[in-house]
This record gives structure tokens, sequence and C-alpha cells, in this order.
């Protein structure tokens, strides 16, 4: 089994739907993180968690809202679904840095998400 | 400046050629780097990660960090046309007490046979 899960996989949304995207994962780590990736732009971050009392806002967090309901899972939530939120959606997890290493992000297979 | 720099590409090789794929960062401070691989459609996948000044090898790879000049690379010996992929530069930055992985663009590589 996956160690990171995401559903839904796809999902096609019209302009003003609210929509939530899940993240589950069994590595036992304490960060979660969620992403977004346009063509040419990379990944970018849009919310982060530590751990479930402490969820802070990345770069791009406008439009967008998180809820981590168990160290386990991670939601992200788009309130009004516009156009430009067309993108590939990707969950992430870690352990928290060593003293002179920062750990590897593993990452979800990915949502792809189609707002019309 | 972008904090990670990378070329768009394409990076067309042949098989069997070395691929060289280049990294700049702006964070002088920065300790940890890394390389991730992704797959058209697919989820990043890390292949590299160096934290030390000169090279990192791991099979076919070869991470090569250089931290005066703020430049990383990635070198991929005898290139197979499954290394088709875009390659990802991931570097840590402190931000608000916090580190955060800032990826670059990537670089689209394209082996052909």
């Amino acid at each position: 089994d996956a160690d990171v899960t995401q559903t839904p996989r796809n999902r096609i949304t019209k302009t003003g739907k609210r929509i939530m995207l899940e993240c589950s994962q069994t590595k036992g780590h304490d960060r979660m993180y969620w992403y977004r990736q346009d063509p040419g732009l990379g990944l970018r971050l849009i919310y982060y968690s530590f751990d479930v009392k402490d969820i802070n806002k990345g770069e791009i967090s406008d439009g967008y809202s998180v809820s981590r309901q168990a160290q386990a899972k991670f939601s992200l939530s788009l309130e009004s679904a516009i156009p430009n939120q067309t993108a590939l959606y990707f969950c992430a997890t870690s352990d928290p840095p060593g003293r002179y290493t920062y750990n590897e992000q593993f990452f979800g297979p990915g949502t792809r998400l189609t707002v019309l | 400046q972008k904090e990670v720099e990378q070329n768009s590409g394409p990076l067309s090789v042949p098989e069997g050629a070395i691929a060289s794929l280049n990294c700049t960062y702006s964070d002088r401070v920065s300790q940890s780097f890394f390389w991730y691989r992704q797959y058209s459609g697919k989820s990043p996948e890390l292949i590299m990660s160096i934290y030390s000044n000169g090279d990192k090898e791991d099979g076919r790879f070869t991470a090569q960090l250089n931290k005066a000049s703020q430049y990383v690379s990635l070198l991929i010996r005898d290139s197979q046309p499954s290394d088709s992929a875009t390659y990802l530069c991931a570097v840590p930055k402190l931000s608000g007490g916090y580190n955060k992985l800032i990826f670059g663009a990537g670089t689209r590589l394209a082996v052909h046979p």
C-alpha cells in the first residue's frame, strides 16, 4: 500500500463550487504539506502543518483552507473554486529536520483538479 | 532573482551520453540540496541529496555542490530513455522560524535512442 495517498485523483468541477482534497499517510510523519504545480512554475507551497495544532500559510494560501484532522490526515479545501486554481495538487510528508540535515519530503500521487 | 533557478529545457541527449543538469540558489546559508525526478503526470521522487561541497555518487547519478558559487548540479551517466523526466532542484529555506523546501521550476530531460 502507498505510504501517502490522495483522494480524489482527478476532479472536474465548476466555478464557485466547494472542493475538498484529502491526504492520508501511514509514514508516521508529523509534518504535512500541500503544494500545487503549474507548468513552468514548479511546486509552490500552499499550506503546511508541523503537527495537529500547528498550521501555517505557504506562499500561495489565498483561496485555500486546510484542516489537520489527525497526525495522519491533512485536507485542503477550495471554498469557492475558480478556473485559475486548475492545477496538479500534491500532498507531502516529512520528519522534522535533523541538527545538520533537512529531511526528505515524500509525495502523494497527486490530484488533477480542473475548474471550468 | 528566483530563489532556486533551473533551465527549463528540454535538454536532449542521446542514449548512453552524460546528461548535465544545473541549479543555482540565492540563499548563501543553505546547507542541504536535493534532486527530485518527476515523470510526466506523476509525483516527485527523491533521487539525490547532498550536504557537503564536492561530489556525491550513487550509481549512474552524481551530484556536485559548490557552495561558494551557489551552484549544484546533477550528472546522469549512460543516460537511458527511462531517464526522460523533469528534474527538480530543491533547497530548504529558513522563513518565519521554519525550514521550508523551495523548488526550482525543473529541467525537462529527453533521452533519445
